[in-house]
C-alpha cells in the first residue's frame, strides 16, 4: 500500500519554465522531508518541514506543507537543467513511538531540457 | 567530507552466495537506518539502530537478513543465500536524534547497488 501519492510520475519542461510538484496522503504527518536523487545516488536532503501550513524557499524552490499535514507541495522557478532529477517526498507517521523512519512515495522524475 | 559513507558501491554476486554491506554515519548520529530502493520505487525502510541497539526490523527483512551495529558507530547489513529478488539499491542514513516529539532528519550515503545474477 503506498501510503504517499507523488504526482506527477513524470516531468519533462525546457529551461526556465515553472513547475510544481505534489505529494498526497490520507495520513497525517508530524514532519515531511523532501529529497532529490540523481541515478545511481542516495537522495539528498532539501528541506524538512513541520508545521502545518509551513512555507521554506531553498532559493527557486519553494516547499508548502498542507494545514493538514496530509499533503505537500514543491514549485521551482525558472527551472534549470541541473534541476533534473528524482524528487522525493518522505512523511514521518509518529504514532507517539520513537521510530521515525520514512514512508516514500515513488518519486517526480524531473527532466529539464535546455 | 563528513557525510554517510558505504561500501561497496556495487556488487555483483551470484544467486545463492552471502553478501556484506558496510555503512559508516556522520560521525556522533547516534541513529542509523537501512532502506531498500528497487527500480522506479521510492525507498523503504528496512531497519534502524539507535546506538547499539536495533529497535526494529521491517516486514521485508526475511530471515536471510540481518543487521549489527557493534558499536553505535558503523553498520554492517548481510544477506544471506541471495536471490535474484534482492537485487536492488541498499541505502543508509543517519540522524541525530534528541527526544520524543521532535524531528529526526536523516541524511543518506550514496548507497550499495547490489545485483544477484
Amino acid at each position: 500500500t503506498q501510503l504517499l501519492e507523488q504526482s506527477p510520475q513524470f516531468l519533462s519542461i525546457q529551461e526556465g519554465e515553472n513547475l510544481t510538484v505534489y505529494c498526497n496522503s490520507s495520513s497525517v504527518f508530524s514532519s515531511l522531508q523532501w529529497y532529490r536523487q540523481e541515478p545511481g545516488e542516495g537522495p539528498v536532503l532539501l528541506v524538512t518541514v513541520v508545521t502545518g501550513g509551513e512555507v521554506k524557499k531553498l532559493k527557486r524552490l519553494t516547499f508548502q506543507f498542507g494545514d493538514a499535514r496530509k499533503d505537500s507541495s514543491l514549485h521551482i522557478t525558472a527551472a534549470q537543467p541541473g534541476d533534473t532529477g528524482l524528487y522525493l517526498c518522505a512523511g514521518v507517521v509518529n504514532s507517539g513511538g520513537s521510530n521515525y523512519k520514512l514512508t516514500f512515495g515513488k518519486g517526480t522524475l524531473l527532466t529539464v531540457n535546455p | 567530507d563528513t557525510g554517510v559513507s558505504q561500501d561497496p558501491r556495487h556488487k555483483i554476486t551470484k544467486r545463492g552466495q552471502n553478501v556484506t554491506f558496510r555503512c559508516d554515519p556522520i560521525s556522533e548520529h547516534n541513529r542509523l537506518y537501512w532502506y531498500r530502493q528497487t527500480l522506479g520505487q521510492g525507498p523503504e525502510f528496512l531497519t534502524y539502530f539507535q546506538n547499539e541497539a536495533q529497535l526494529e526490523k521491517s516486514r521485508l527483512l526475511s530471515d536471510r537478513f540481518s543487521a549489527e551495529r557493534p558499536k553505535g558507530s558503523f553498520s554492517t547489513l548481510e544477506i544471506q543465500r541471495t536471490e535474484q529478488g534482492d537485487s536492488a539499491m541498499y541505502l543508509c542514513a543517519s540522524s541525530f536524534f534528541r527526544t520524543s516529539g521532535s524531528t529526526d532528519t536523516q541524511y543518506f550515503g550514496p548507497g550499495t547497488r547490489l545485483t544477484v545474477l
